[in-house]
């Protein structure tokens, strides 16, 4: 079946620890997204990539690094930078194709900093 | 500075009853709006879409409606079932920029019997 896996499903990392949170799609999604969400405040792009070897900030990116060198692989960074770690990680996909398309989530990574 | 607000966090409706959910934004470029539903420790769901050509757009038992001179939109769920219960995200997005979407933060809805 299509669609996007994120791993692990739960993640707890120590303090000044650096953690990279997995991302994965076999949607042939050009469009990559990284998303936070933490209560009360909806959901917030981190990074996306619209396509390989490519990527823009989002508007929380300090302290998150990503990569793009696989169409189908889009992991995000944690760095010891980010002070506020411990959120709800969202990974997305979407078509480029013309007209607008809704963009398809994975199923989220919990991280906790311990 | 918040561009989609959603402002009231939650909603209780009565199962059959109609469910309405609204939603404001601020930027005048955005041109395309969605509605997404989330369970708790799960990734949100696509419900339903409109674009600003539009002024309604209807799926089911979702009924999406905008009005781009109030910058306004709402989604209608009739009748609302017990399944419905769940935070929805109203997000939209500015044309040529794929699916870059700015979300709201969300309402509550819980759907009692």
């Amino acid at each position: 079946d299509g669609g996007i896996t994120q791993s692990p499903k739960y993640l707890f990392r120590k303090e000044g620890q650096n953690v990279t949170l997995s991302c994965e799609q076999n949607l042939n999604h050009d469009a990559m997204y990284w998303y936070r969400q933490d209560p009360g405040q909806g959901l917030r792009l981190i990074y996306y990539s619209q396509i390989v070897n490519d990527f823009q900030k989002g508007d929380i990116a300090e302290g998150y690094s990503v990569s793009r060198e696989k169409k189908e692989s889009f992991p995000l960074t944690v760095t010891s930078a980010q002070k506020n770690p411990t959120a709800f990680y969202l990974c997305a996909s979407s078509s480029q194709a013309l007209g607008n398309t809704e963009a398809f989530f994975g199923q989220g990574t919990r991280l906790t900093v311990v | 500075d918040q561009q989609v607000k959603q402002n009231s966090p939650s909603l209780s409706v009565q199962e059959g009853r109609i469910s309405i959910l609204n939603c404001d934004y601020t930027n005048s470029m955005f041109d395309y709006f969605l509605w997404y539903k989330k369970y708790p420790a799960e990734g949100p769901t696509f419900l339903i879409s409109i674009s600003s050509i539009k002024d309604k757009n209807e799926d089911g038992r979702f009924t999406v409606f905008l009005n781009k001179s109030a910058k306004h939109l709402s989604l209608h769920i009739v009748p609302s079932q017990p399944g419905d219960s769940a935070v929805y995200f109203c997000a939209a997005s500015v044309a040529g920029t794929a699916s870059k979407l700015t979300f709201g933060t969300g309402t509550r809805l819980q759907v009692t019997l």
